[in-house]
């Protein structure tokens, strides 16, 4: 089974911080995608990271992935109340055909 | 676009009733799955169908589960008879393409199941 561990699992900021939130596992994966999901509702894809040194950026968000494809991170620069949320990764395992394994998410609170 | 869409949106029954959480995919969608969702495990995919046809149900917890995909616009995911273990979000998804490793998967809003 590949787990993926996701850190920290909650974290509160203050609007204008900067913050990473990691997502780690001992197994390779093919690629992996970054969600953020509000409550009641479900998550909603961000990136898909696929070649190993990767970087993407989407605004203020930057996703890496990291060079052996075990790891990943997301950095948010200058965070707003409007990125609060979950934020979950999902891997793509080399034998696992279309399944994702998810992380167990982290907990986004930005406060005005 | 009216996205994945799930019925009920919440759903409260007893400890040994049947209850069926019901999912449309998007149009033209081809890969459809279904997650639960709890705070202690996170979000766990159950089963997931390419072209109607079940492909990996190795995360469906117990024969007390099951789902059927009879058409590419409708699957049903069935739990007979319910536990209180068994309350959380059941999340639908569909896939545009079978098999892309890259594919986005969207998400359906869910069904909050609580089991009393």
């Amino acid at each position: 089974t590949q787990l993926l561990e996701q850190s920290p699992q909650f974290l509160s900021i203050q609007e204008g911080e900067n913050l990473t939130v990691y997502c780690n596992s001992s197994s390779v994966f093919s690629s992996l995608q970054w969600y953020r999901q509000e409550p009641g509702e479900g998550p909603v894809l961000l990136v898909t990271v696929v070649t190993g040194g990767e970087v993407k950026k989407l605004k203020r968000l930057t996703f890496q992935f990291g060079d052996a494809r075990k790891d990943s991170s997301l950095h948010i620069t200058a965070a707003q109340p409007g990125d609060t949320g979950l934020y979950l990764c999902a891997g793509v395992g080399r034998t696992s055909g279309s399944r994702l394994t998810f992380g167990e998410g982290t907990q986004l609170t930005v406060n005005p | 676009d009216a996205g994945v869409i799930q019925s009920p949106r919440h759903e409260v029954t007893e400890m040994g009733q049947e209850v069926t959480l019901r999912c449309k995919p998007i149009s033209g969608h081809n890969s459809l799955f279904w997650y639960r969702q709890t705070m202690m495990r996170g979000l766990e995919l159950l089963i997931y169908f390419n072209n109607n046809v079940p492909i990996d149900d190795s995360g469906m917890p117990e024969d007390r589960f099951s789902a059927k995909m009879p058409n590419a616009s409708f699957s049903t995911l069935k739990i007979q008879p319910s536990e209180p273990r068994d309350s959380a979000v059941y999340f639908c998804a569909s896939r545009p393409l079978a098999g892309g490793l890259s594919d986005t998967q969207y998400f359906g809003p869910g069904t909050r199941l609580t089991v009393l």
